[in-house]
């Protein structure tokens, strides 16, 4: 079974700096995907980003990037120019190629983002 | 368009009692999934339908845990004889296409068992 593992459950920043949230993730597949979902205090979860294992190059959605390391089975999620708006827990989440699997996200426990003025 | 939605968005119930939640699909997704999203138990998958297969229930805790869809749109998920550690959020996602794609979610359904 595959485990998803963020080991930060708070990270702070201010306004218009860098933070970078980690996440590891064990599995023996090959082929799988990888998400990074915010959820702001209206409960709502928001797609950030997702990365195709297949696909070497690094995922990026205007100030969000992804470090992706398929060998050592990490996928940090790095927020440039932070804003007060990304305040938010954020999920780590994978999910299966299989045709048994593909439609369960398994997710980490997340990461609190505060971001101070 | 209109995102997925959830009713109701909270719910109280007493122990014993049984609860139905409602999850509306965005219109044209056929993949539809639960989660439930607990303090100690973090988010977790319930069940999920694709089109006119067998649901996959592998994540249900309990056999007091049952969902079903209806037309391939709206799905119901019914907890039975309800226990305090039910207690929790309950999310609704659909996707669009065979091979699920980005899975979209509702604003979620909060319910606490007294």
């Amino acid at each position: 079974a595959q485990t998803v593992t963020q080991s930060q459950p708070e990270m702070s920043v201010q306004e218009a700096e860098t933070v970078t949230l980690s996440c590891t993730y064990d599995t023996s597949e090959s082929d799988y995907y990888l998400f990074w979902y915010k959820q702001p205090p209206s409960r709502q979860m928001i797609l950030v980003i997702r990365q195709e294992a297949y696909k070497q190059q690094n995922a990026t959605e205007n100030r969000f990037s992804v470090n992706f390391q398929k060998a050592a089975k990490s996928f940090s999620l790095k927020i440039s120019d932070s804003q007060l708006g990304d305040a938010a827990m954020y999920f780590c989440a994978y999910r299966s190629s299989r045709g048994d699997s593909w439609g369960k996200l398994q997710f980490g426990a997340g990461t609190q983002v505060v971001v101070t003025p | 368009g209109a995102g997925v939605s959830q009713s109701p968005s909270n719910k109280v119930t007493e122990k014993g009692k049984d609860v139905e939640l409602r999850c509306d699909p965005i219109s044209g997704h056929t993949a539809l999934y639960w989660y439930r999203q607990s303090l100690g138990q973090g988010l977790e998958f319930l069940i999920y339908f694709q089109g006119n297969s067998a649901p996959d229930k592998s994540g249900l805790p309990s056999d007091r845990f049952s969902a079903e869809r209806t037309g391939g749109s709206v799905s119901t998920l019914t907890i039975q004889r309800t226990q305090q550690e039910d207690s929790a959020v309950y999310l609704c996602a659909s996707s669009f296409g065979a091979t699920g794609g980005e899975q979209y979610f509702g604003p979620g359904t909060r319910l606490t068992v007294t």
